[in-house]
C-alpha cells in the first residue's frame, strides 16, 4: 500500500473500544476545521467539519471537540471497528486563506 | 456518482518529458486544488483555482503549471519533471470561492520520475 508518512504518531486500539486522536494545529485566527481519513492507496476521505463557532460536533460514530483556547482538535471514534483503521489527519483553513493546511496525521491501528 | 478523478493513476517517466495528470469533478465545484504528499512532510498544496481562468500558487509550486479552462477540469502540468517532484499527488475540489467546505479529493496519482 502507499506509505502516507514514514514516521506518524501511532494509536493502537482494541476492537469495540473507543478511539480519541488528538491535534495541535497552529493558527489561532484559523476558522474552519476537518478530519481526514486516508486507507492505504486512497485519497483523502472526508469524516466530520467544525467551524470556529462551535466547540462540539458529532457525526455517526465520531465527535470532533474543539478547543480553541489551546488551539486543540480531537476526533472521536466510537465502538472502534477495524475498518478504522487508516491514518487520520487534521486540517485548518483561516478565514480568507485559500488552502487547507493538514497535520502530519495519527495512524490508527486495531487489535482484534 | 459525486466524484474527482484523476489519471493517470501510476506514472513512470524520464527528466525531462513533459507530463500532465489531468483531474476532474462532477460536482460543479468552485474551487479545486492540487497536492502533494511526502513522507514526513504531509499534504502541501502546490496551485489553486478560486473558478474557471482564475488560479494561483500554493506552498510549493515550483516546477508545476496548471490551468483552468472548464469548471470541472484543473490539469497539472509538469513541463520538465525532475526526480524530486517523485511524489503522490491529489486533486481535490469543494463548492465555494475558498477552501473553506469540505473539499473532496480524487484517488491520487503515484509519479515517479527517474
Amino acid at each position: 500500500g502507499e506509505s502516507v508518512g514514514l514516521h506518524l504518531p501511532t494509536l493502537s486500539v482494541q476492537e469495540g473500544d473507543n478511539s480519541i486522536i488528538n491535534c495541535a494545529y497552529s493558527n489561532s485566527a484559523s476558522d474552519y476545521f476537518i478530519w481526514y481519513k486516508q486507507e492505504s492507496g486512497k485519497g483523502p476521505q472526508f469524516i466530520i467539519d467544525i467551524r470556529s463557532n462551535m466547540d462540539k460536533r458529532q457525526g455517526q460514530r465520531v465527535t470532533v471537540l474543539l478547543n480553541k483556547t489551546v488551539k486543540h482538535l480531537s476526533l472521536q471514534i466510537a465502538a472502534t471497528q477495524p475498518g478504522d483503521s487508516a491514518v487520520y489527519f487534521c486540517a485548518e483553513n483561516m478565514e480568507g486563506a485559500q488552502k487547507l493546511v493538514f497535520g502530519q496525521g495519527t495512524r490508527l491501528t486495531i487489535n482484534p | 456518482e459525486a466524484q474527482v478523478t484523476q489519471n493517470p493513476r501510476y506514472l513512470i517517466t524520464v527528466t525531462g518529458k513533459k507530463l500532465t495528470v489531468t483531474c476532474s469533478q462532477n460536482m460543479n465545484h468552485e474551487y479545486m486544488s492540487w497536492y502533494r504528499q511526502d513522507p514526513g512532510l504531509g499534504l502541501r498544496q502546490i496551485y489553486y483555482s478560486m473558478n474557471v481562468e482564475v488560479t494561483d500558487k500554493g506552498d510549493v509550486p515550483e516546477g508545476y503549471k496548471v490551468s483552468r479552462k472548464e469548471k470541472r477540469n484543473f490539469p497539472l502540468i509538469l513541463e520538465s519533471p525532475s526526480p524530486n517532484q517523485t511524489s503522490l499527488y491529489f486533486c481535490a475540489s469543494n463548492h465555494g470561492l475558498a477552501a473553506n467546505n469540505e473539499q473532496f479529493f480524487g484517488p491520487g496519482t503515484r509519479l515517479t520520475v527517474l
